[in-house]
């Protein structure tokens, strides 16, 4: 079964800061996902990768298969970006999505 | 529509009583996937179709649990004799097919009382 672990649990960051969320997963996988969740909204993708890097306006998701290892970068944060940040794994063996815990990212004007 | 629907937005219930959870998944999407998502928590897997069938169901957490999707296209999650620790939000996503980007409902939040 894939584990699926993301840091930090949670962010406070100022307006303006570079941002890095960290996820690693212990088996190997097709694809992973960057996810984002608005208080009491739903789930939105902002990035599905397999390999080297993905860069969308201010966001920017990199993976090293080797290392099993994924960061999510946002930079010049605004207090919109503030939500929870989702990395989940596809493949592996299963079946939908296994999904990290998530990060609770906070941008204080 | 242009993206996945789920009906009810939230719903109450007493505990015993039975729900059915409603998803409309993106036209042509074959993959249907169901999770669960408890507060604080990601969400975690229930169910995947593929097409009518349902295709892994090792998530379901026991036999109160029971999802249908008898066209391949709209899918109905069903609870049996609901307990307090069923409550959570309902998250349906769908994709083109296995493996490919996800695309969610916005969920229902299910209470029971």
């Amino acid at each position: 079964k894939n584990e699926v672990e993301q840091s930090p649990q949670n962010l406070t960051a100022q307006e303006g800061e570079f941002i890095t969320i960290n996820c690693s997963y212990s088996v190997g996988i097709s694809a992973l996902h960057w996810l984002q969740q608005h208080p009491g909204g739903g789930i939105v993708s902002l990035f599905m990768l397999s390999s080297g890097k993905k860069k969308h306006g201010r966001l920017i998701a990199t993976i090293n298969i080797q290392e099993k290892h994924s960061s999510l970068h946002i930079t010049a944060s605004h207090p919109r970006d503030s939500a929870v940040y989702i990395c989940a794994a596809s493949g592996g063996g299963a079946d939908g999505l296994t999904f990290g815990k998530g990060t609770h990212l906070i941008i204080q004007p | 529509g242009a993206g996945v629907s789920q009906t009810p937005s939230n719903k109450v219930t007493e505990k015993g009583k039975y729900v059915e959870l409603r998803c409309d998944p993106i036209s042509g999407h074959t993959a249907l996937y169901w999770y669960r998502q408890s507060l604080g928590q990601g969400p975690e897997f229930l169910i995947y179709f593929q097409g009518t069938g349902a295709a892994d169901d090792s998530g379901l957490p026991n036999d109160r649990f029971f999802a249908v999707r008898p066209e391949g296209s709209v899918s109905t999650l069903k609870i049996q004799r609901t307990e307090r620790g069923d409550s959570a939000v309902y998250l349906c996503a769908s994709s083109i097919q296995r493996n490919t980007e996800a695309f969610f409902g916005q969920g229902t939040r299910l209470t029971v009382v």
